[in-house]
């Protein structure tokens, strides 16, 4: 089945800038989406078609793609972007949505 | 704004049928243009995608889920629904419900509703 890997953490400081990546063979055609899960909380979309930010969004939440790597930057992380992100797409023949294995921000 | 609420028991006995219920709010899922779909999260784990519905009843499920899973749609109560059979203890999850959007290929979820937990124990 597919698969979508992410790194199990990353850790910054206030102010730095967090990237997380997530990797999956169709990534290269199909489109990757960033969730964001506070803790006790519904996860909820940061980034949509690869680079669109929905409305209420902060602008430091931005998102790239280059071959089979979608890439989530949060320029100038704040305390309160710690949480679980998860990567989503779909695979190659359209039949399975599926969600990257999650990696937990740290921000101290 | 659309609101979503799932709706249902929160402990079900092993190998019986898990029953959840989504109700939406601020919106018609009967207007068309949206999917409405359903995620669990196993305790501690991350996101598993279960299926999603059409307000025409189109249905999409998970491969690995299909043979015990039946997503329903109630457009005059503006609901839709849940049903996993045969569930065991790999079955215990939170349960969300979501508005399901598309705009490009991939189907995305958003809104989301706050979840339920699922409980499978005797």
């Amino acid at each position: 089945s597919y698969e979508l890997t992410q790194p199990p953490s990353v850790s910054v400081s206030p102010g730095q800038t967090a990237r997380i990546t997530c990797s999956g063979d169709a990534l290269s055609k199909k489109y990757g989406y960033w969730y964001q899960q506070k803790s006790g909380q519904a996860p909820a979309v940061v980034i949509f078609d690869d680079i669109k930010r929905p409305s209420g969004i902060p602008e430091r939440f931005s998102g790239s793609s280059s071959g089979t790597m979608a890439t989530l930057t949060i320029s100038g992380a704040q305390v309160e972007d710690e949480a679980d992100y998860y990567c989503y797409s779909i695979d190659s023949s359209g039949d399975h949505l599926v969600f990257g294995g999650g990696t937990k921000l740290t921000v101290l | 704004q659309v609101q979503l609420q799932e709706s249902g028991p929160g402990l079900v006995n092993p190998s019986q049928t898990l029953s959840l219920t989504c109700t939406v709010s601020g919106g018609s899922i009967g207007s068309g243009g949206y999917y409405w779909g359903w995620i669990r999260q196993h305790p501690g784990k991350g996101l598993e995608w279960i299926g999603h519905i059409y307000y025409s009843g189109n249905t999409y499920y998970n491969p690995s889920l299909k043979s015990r899973v039946t997503i329903s749609i109630d457009t005059s109560k503006n609901q839709f629904s849940l049903k996993l059979t045969s569930v065991t203890a790999a079955d215990t999850a939170v349960y969300y419900c979501a508005r399901v959007r598309r705009t490009g290929i991939t189907p995305w979820f958003d809104p989301w509703g706050q979840g339920t937990l699922v409980t499978v124990s005797s």
